[in-house]
């Protein structure tokens, strides 16, 4: 299995333009997460989806942020306009919900900088 | 709200053990996590222990789980250079939403 999957890797942006983060999770799991990792704030959390449904945003900066998920394989971030203080890594993460550990697994993450 | 805690440093020398600790506030999770941060990567679940065990050992690494302090730690016995990462601790109340602490960055010095 290839893990969870995110692109970009990299993304550099000037502020006021559109950001589209992008994860595909592992086949089968039915979670999906969006974690945002900076200094400052440490690893947040800003939405999950259970079944393709969003299920806590409550996580989400503000409005410029929105998350989809058309369907099981494939989730967006996007964020819009984008600021400089958005500048973080970005993970995703999926899990499945049962089996013995219930583990998140993490994808390599997408480093945002806004100028 | 849950709440994980945990320093934000630790150093130690090749050889010697590791202890990194971390307080949470949920004792109804039935599940708690080791988490492992190599630079420049996600994160990677390390060990879990389930929370009618105490303790858990495998291979360098030994989970102690108080439930009544709600405190768990994390030893590594014989620390090598490669366990310099950050090492998150997390809860998971409803099977859902991970509560992830803030990290301890582990150094280890030559």
């Amino acid at each position: 299995d290839a893990g969870v999957i995110q692109s970009p890797r990299h993304e550099v942006t000037e502020m006021g333009q559109e950001v589209t983060l992008r994860c595909k999770p592992i086949s089968g799991h039915n979670s999906l997460f969006w974690y945002r990792q900076t200094m400052m704030r440490g690893l947040e959390l800003l939405i999950y989806f259970n079944n393709n449904v969003p299920i806590d945003d409550s996580g989400m900066p503000e409005d410029r942020f929105s998350a989809k998920m058309p369907n099981a394989s494939f989730s967006t971030l996007k964020i819009q306009p984008s600021e400089p203080r958005d500048s973080a890594v970005y993970f995703c993460a999926s899990s499945i919900t049962f089996g013995p550990s219930y583990e998140q697994y993490f994808g390599p993450g997408t480093r945002l900088t806004v100028t | 709200g849950e709440d994980v805690e945990q320093s934000l440093f630790l150093s130690v020398r090749e050889g010697d053990s590791s202890v990194i600790n971390c307080t949470y506030t949920d004792s109804s999770s039935t599940y708690l996590y080791w988490y492992k941060q190599e630079p420049g990567a996600g994160l990677q679940l390390l060990t879990y222990i389930f929370s009618n065990m105490d303790m858990k050992q495998d291979q360098r690494l030994t989970v102690l789980l108080n439930k009544k302090d709600k405190h768990l730690s994390l030893r590594i016995a014989d620390t090598q250079t490669g366990d310099s990462a950050i090492y998150f601790c997390a809860e998971t109340p409803n099977f859902n939403k991970f509560y992830f602490g803030s990290g301890t960055k582990l150094n280890v010095k030559p």
